[in-house]
């Protein structure tokens, strides 16, 4: 089984609808990450959370929110979808490693289609 | 402040030849160094990092990166390009903070094709 699972894997909606996506991890990390993915843009930051009280915003975090749930449940909404929100979102988990350094792991991503 | 710049969007190579993806990075602290490649309708796949150890890092399938302070470059290479090497390539500089969000910026990507 993947270590880091995105639900749903596609999603076509309308102008002005709220969505949810989820994100799920069994790697027992503190830290998840939620990313936008547009052509020849690289990957936001949308939020973070370092822990289930803990959650930050990322550059480009207007017109989304978060929920962390559990240390294994990390939730993205976009309370009224825009067309401008059409793109390939990622979530990702991340561990502090011997040397100090954050090596992140990332989901199989959500395709959004705002209409 | 922290950057990385993919200097080249598309690289395109036969395959059986070598492959050279470029990455130049700006931080103020001692970064850590990834390369991800991410597959078509695929997720981001960690190929290697370095992390203030040695300088040349060997990654997964062949590929390996060279950590160049003097030229603040971390370019991807790889000896003898395959077909299922085709991907996009990411090139990310993160900054550790232990007590505060480390600072992970991705560069914007490079298209790999491999002509037959």
């Amino acid at each position: 089984d993947a270590d880091v699972t995105q639900t749903p894997r596609n999603r076509i909606t309308k102008t002005g609808k709220r969505i949810m996506l989820e994100c799920s991890q069994t790697k027992g990390h503190d830290r998840m990450y939620w990313y936008r993915q547009d052509p020849g843009l690289g990957l936001r930051l949308i939020y973070y959370s370092f822990d289930v009280k803990d959650i930050n915003k990322g550059e480009i975090s207007d017109g989304y929110s978060v929920s962390r749930q559990a240390q294994a449940k990390f939730s993205l909404s976009l309370e009224s979808a825009i067309p401008n929100q059409t793109a390939l979102y990622f979530c990702a988990t991340s561990d502090l490693g011997g040397e100090g350094s954050e090596t992140q792991y990332f989901g199989p991503g959500t395709r959004l289609l705002v209409l | 402040a922290q950057s990385v710049t993919q200097l080249d969007s598309h690289v395109s190579v036969s395959e059986g030849t070598p492959v050279l993806l470029r990455c130049n990075y700006s931080s103020s602290y001692s970064p850590s160094l990834f390369w991800y490649v991410q597959h078509p309708n695929k997720g981001l796949q960690l190929l290697l990092k370095y992390t203030s150890a040695a300088t040349l890092v060997k990654g997964i399938n062949g590929f390996e990166a060279e950590f160049k302070k003097s030229e603040t470059s971390f370019h991807l290479t790889k000896p003898s390009a395959h077909m299922s090497d085709a991907a996009e390539y990411f090139c990310v500089v993160s900054v550790n903070r232990y007590s505060s969000a480390s600072k992970i910026i991705f560069g914007s990507g490079t298209r790999l094709s491999i002509r037959p």
